[in-house]
């Protein structure tokens, strides 16, 4: 099956400007992650979705961040306007219920982004 | 502050030799699971263990997990220079949240 789909796979801008991330996750995959990945840490949960209801977002900041899953399938998450502090690497995830491995988090290889 | 602590913080061991990394955790945990990291890539699953599990295996692989104690351990046994990543736990609440803890960054010499 194919993965967890992500683009771009870098992005550089200037603070204060905004930028746009995209995810398609794994086709049948009811549950969607948005992970910050701040070099030489652990992956910090931003968003979770159920279907394309919002699960948990206590972690987002919402602020600056937003994020939308509004057909159950792909997503976006916005930032607007970005600061110094959210280079990072920013990982989609996807997981299923209803598959043997229903636990499971199955990552796409993220998007770098790099704010001057 | 984060739920998964793992240490140690780095690891460097020759290639043959076996690799143990810790993870603590603070509260309750339906499972815990472990992924690897390689540089500039995505997380990969590598094993999960239940909360009512004490032991398990997975290929070169061992888990452990004392929720005593809410300590895990993860062991590469007959390490290779392929093993050279980030390896991360996660633990995961009944309500399916999921929280990773900073990671141990494995170096294999070959």
């Amino acid at each position: 099956e194919a993965g967890v789909a992500q683009s771009p796979r870098y992005k550089i801008i200037e603070k204060r400007q905004s930028v746009a991330f995209w995810c398609n996750p794994i086709s049948g995959h009811a549950t969607l992650y948005w992970y910050q990945q701040i070099l030489g840490q652990g992956p910090k949960l931003l968003i979770q979705f159920q279907n394309n209801g919002v699960v948990d977002d206590s972690q987002l900041p919402k602020d600056r961040f937003s994020a939308e899953r509004l057909k159950g399938v792909d997503s976006t998450l916005k930032i607007q306007p970005a600061k110094l502090e959210d280079s990072a690497v920013y990982l989609c995830a996807s997981s299923s219920r209803t598959s043997g491995r229903y636990n499971e988090q199955f990552f796409g290889p993220g998007t770098r982004l790099t704010v001057l | 502050s984060q739920q998964g602590e793992e240490d140690p913080q780095a690891l460097s061991i020759q290639e043959g030799e076996n690799a143990t990394m810790n993870c603590s955790y603070k509260t309750s945990i339906n499972n815990l699971q472990w992924y690897r990291q390689n540089s500039g890539r995505g997380l990969v699953h590598l094993i999960l263990i239940r909360s009512n599990e004490r032991e398990k295996h997975s290929g070169r692989l061992r888990v452990t997990l004392d929720t005593s104690k809410k300590s895990s351990s993860l062991l590469i046994t007959a390490s290779r220079a392929a093993d050279t990543a980030s390896y991360f736990c996660a633990t995961v609440n009944y309500g399916q949240n999921f929280v990773f803890g900073p990671g141990t960054r494995l170096s294999v010499l070959p």
